[in-house]
């Protein structure tokens, strides 16, 4: 069965610091693999997605992930944040057979201090 | 950009209500979800819709639940006698492609609220 994991609920950066929020997954095949973004009391927003080829990923809000089979992980990075960015982040792992169910990790809080 | 549109925003309800949320998903598209998270945890599948009948459940989706496309373009879930624990925010998603690894749109999410 599918699982995610993001070892860290909370993590606190200052603005204009690097990011980086981890994401673990375990499934027997290559999966597909994404990366959402929620505001408080919002839906989720689709940050960038990774489906096969190259394993860094480009998504919007200048954020990226790479792909690492050898590790199972899927990390989320920017290289700047913004106040804007603090939110909820959430991995989530899709199967490639038929439905494309995703399964979500419990995602982790990001706060920016100025 | 299409979207996927939920009524209502937010409901509140008494328990052994019955309640019917709403969403008209991306037209075009062929699959329909549901999830829902409850406050402060994780966003959880509870049931998958194509060709007018559901493929996939997980197992929240219990008797109480109901999935329907009355119309071709509204996709319903209702609740039947709703319990406390049912309190949560419900998403719809919907996506177009039949196989593989096609973009999930999810509305903004429909907060129930059983007291």
């Amino acid at each position: 069965a599918q699982s995610v994991t993001q070892p860290d609920i909370h993590i606190t950066v200052s603005e204009g610091a690097s990011l980086e929020l981890r994401c673990n997954y375990s499934y027997g095949a290559t999966p597909y693999l994404f990366w959402y973004v929620q505001s408080p009391g919002q839906g989720l927003q689709l940050l960038l997605k990774y489906f096969s080829g190259d394993t860094l990923v480009q998504g919007i809000k200048g954020f990226e992930a790479e792909f690492k089979r050898s590790q199972s992980s899927f990390n989320l990075r920017k290289p700047s944040v913004h106040w804007s960015d603090a939110a909820e982040y959430f991995c989530a792992v899709g199967a490639m057979e038929y439905g494309n169910k995703l399964v979500f990790g419990a995602g982790t809080i990001l706060r920016v201090k100025s | 950009e299409p979207e996927v549109t939920q009524t209502p925003s937010h409901q509140v309800t008494q328990m052994g209500q019955e309640v019917i949320l709403r969403c008209v998903p991306i037209s075009n598209h062929l699959y329909f979800y549901w999830y829902r998270q409850i406050l402060g945890q994780k966003v959880e599948f509870l049931v998958s819709f194509y060709n007018n009948e559901i493929s996939e459940k997980s197992e929240i989706f219990d008797d109480q639940f109901s999935v329907e496309r009355p119309d071709g373009s509204n996709f319903t879930l209702k609740i039947r006698s709703t319990k406390l624990e049912d309190s949560a925010m419900y998403f719809c998603v919907s996506k177009a492609q039949r196989v593989g690894a096609g973009e999930l749109f999810f509305g903004e999410g429909s907060r129930l609220t059983v007291l």
